[in-house]
């Protein structure tokens, strides 16, 4: 079946430090790639998507390359911010926009 | 800039009762999704919407579930008769179109079941 993995959290880091939360999929055709992000008290938000191999999305300052050899779509950014602290969920669709299925989500707190 | 709402944004309720979680999608969206967080687990499909019909379902979405639109703004979730094992975050979704691959998000609704 369908499925995505998520690096385990809790992430702690330094404000102005490199992120990588690591994402991996399993899937049948060729999904589409996002990244949502859910800050405390809120919804889950959209962060960034790709939709076909090699595609790159940025947001934020935030970056995620849709690599099909590797089935991966690691997040990164290269400084963040205490605003930055939430959990933030890997997530796939196979038929187009339809039915997501979502990591586990990695919590991140960025620290002054 | 529209988004999702739901109501409330925390139930409480005694093992046995029904609920009805409330969603309104973004206005011009024409599919309708809800999903669910146990703490501490993944966020997980249960159901899509469109046309007035259940267009797709997952295996948790048993006879207690059911949905409905009941008006030109409204998605509800019903759970006729809650069980301990309920107790979750639930989200609401919407989707604009068939050319649309983004589903927005509502914020929540935390129900808890005594």
């Amino acid at each position: 079946g369908n499925s995505v993995t998520q690096m385990e959290g809790p992430v702690t880091l330094s404000e102005e430090a490199f992120l990588t939360i690591n994402c991996t999929y399993t899937a049948t055709g060729y999904p589409s790639l996002f990244w949502y992000v859910q800050y405390p008290g809120e919804g889950l938000q959209l962060l960034l998507k790709a939709t076909k191999a090699d595609d790159k999305g940025s947001n934020k300052g935030f970056e995620a390359t849709y690599r099909k050899e590797t089935t991966s779509f690691h997040l990164e950014k290269g400084s963040v911010q205490v605003s930055d602290s939430a959990v933030y969920f890997c997530a796939l669709s196979v038929v187009y926009g339809q039915n997501f299925v979502f990591g586990p989500g990695t919590r991140l707190s960025v620290l002054p | 800039e529209p988004e999702v709402t739901q109501t409330p944004s925390h139930q409480v309720t005694q093992m046995g009762q029904e609920v009805i979680l409330r969603c309104v999608p973004i206005s011009n969206h024409l599919y309708f999704y809800w999903y669910r967080q146990i703490l501490g687990q993944k966020v997980e499909f249960l159901v899509s919407f469109y046309n007035n019909e259940i267009s797709e379902k997952s295996e948790i979405f048993d006879d207690q579930f059911s949905v409905e639109r009941p008006d030109g703004s409204n998605f509800t979730l019903k759970i006729r008769s809650t069980k301990l094992e309920d107790s979750a975050m639930y989200f609401c979704a919407s989707r604009q179109g068939p050319m649309a691959d983004t589903q927005y998000f509502g914020p929540g609704t935390r129900l808890t079941v005594l």
